[in-house]
């Protein structure tokens, strides 16, 4: 079946310097989503990429969706304290009525202040 | 957007019983979602819900043990069923991104732990 893979598991990085975290289908997605989840809470949309070689920005993030649509990142730009916290890709397939979502196993995040 | 409230928040039951776990939207969307996620762990798509027919379930979970309604477009129940303590996790509920202008909006979800 479908998998989604993510790396790094886990990265800890100072406050200031730079984050990225890949994110890898084994099947061509119709679209990739992004999610952020503090601890404790429950996974938060950040962004849907759709077309071939996308790529979106907010604020510091970066989001890129590969040619092939079977690949992602997310990079992020001069890390905060705020940005702790566990990212997951999620690869959506189109079913005839529904996209079906398979989330990626998630990247870790922790900033040292 | 759309809000999505679950209850309950959280639980502890015994071994052998059954739970039964609502989410509520506050608007009505055509796919509702409920996914598993186990500590420390990703999300794991238990079923798809469409109102009016039977839930679609992924590889390992099955009816028997997770039987799920949806009776109208705004409202689901999920039941855990015979419940062991492998199945303390966290239970949420999600809906569509067509409905919502391709954004995936998740509940809080419901802390299940399992003695």
């Amino acid at each position: 079946g479908q998998q989604v893979m993510q790396i790094p598991q886990y990265q800890h990085v100072q406050e200031g310097e730079d984050f990225t975290t890949y994110c890898n289908s084994s099947t061509t997605l119709s679209n990739i989503q992004w999610y952020k989840q503090r601890p404790g809470g429950h996974p938060v949309f950040l962004i849907q990429l759709v077309k071939s070689g996308e790529v979106k920005k907010q604020k510091r993030l970066t989001f890129q969706f590969g040619e092939a649509k079977k690949n992602s990142s997310l990079h992020i730009t001069a890390t905060q304290t705020t940005d702790v916290g566990t990212y997951f890709c999620a690869g959506g397939t189109r079913k005839t009525s529904y996209d079906k979502v398979i989330f990626g196993p998630g990247t870790s995040l922790s900033v040292i202040p | 957007s759309a809000v999505i409230s679950q209850k309950p928040s959280r639980d502890i039951c015994q071994r052998g019983t059954s739970l039964t776990i609502q989410c509520q939207v506050d608007s009505q969307v055509t796919m509702m979602f409920w996914y598993r996620q186990q500590p420390g762990q990703s999300l794991t798509l238990i079923a798809t819900a469409n109102q009016g027919s039977e839930a679609t379930y992924e590889s390992g979970f099955v009816i028997d043990k997770f039987p799920i309604s949806r009776p109208n477009l705004t409202f689901s129940t999920l039941t855990v069923s015979n419940m062991s303590p492998e199945d303390s996790s966290i239970y949420l509920c999600s809906v569509d991104a067509r409905d919502l202008k391709n954004t995936q909006y998740f509940g809080p979800g419901t802390r299940l732990t399992v003695l």
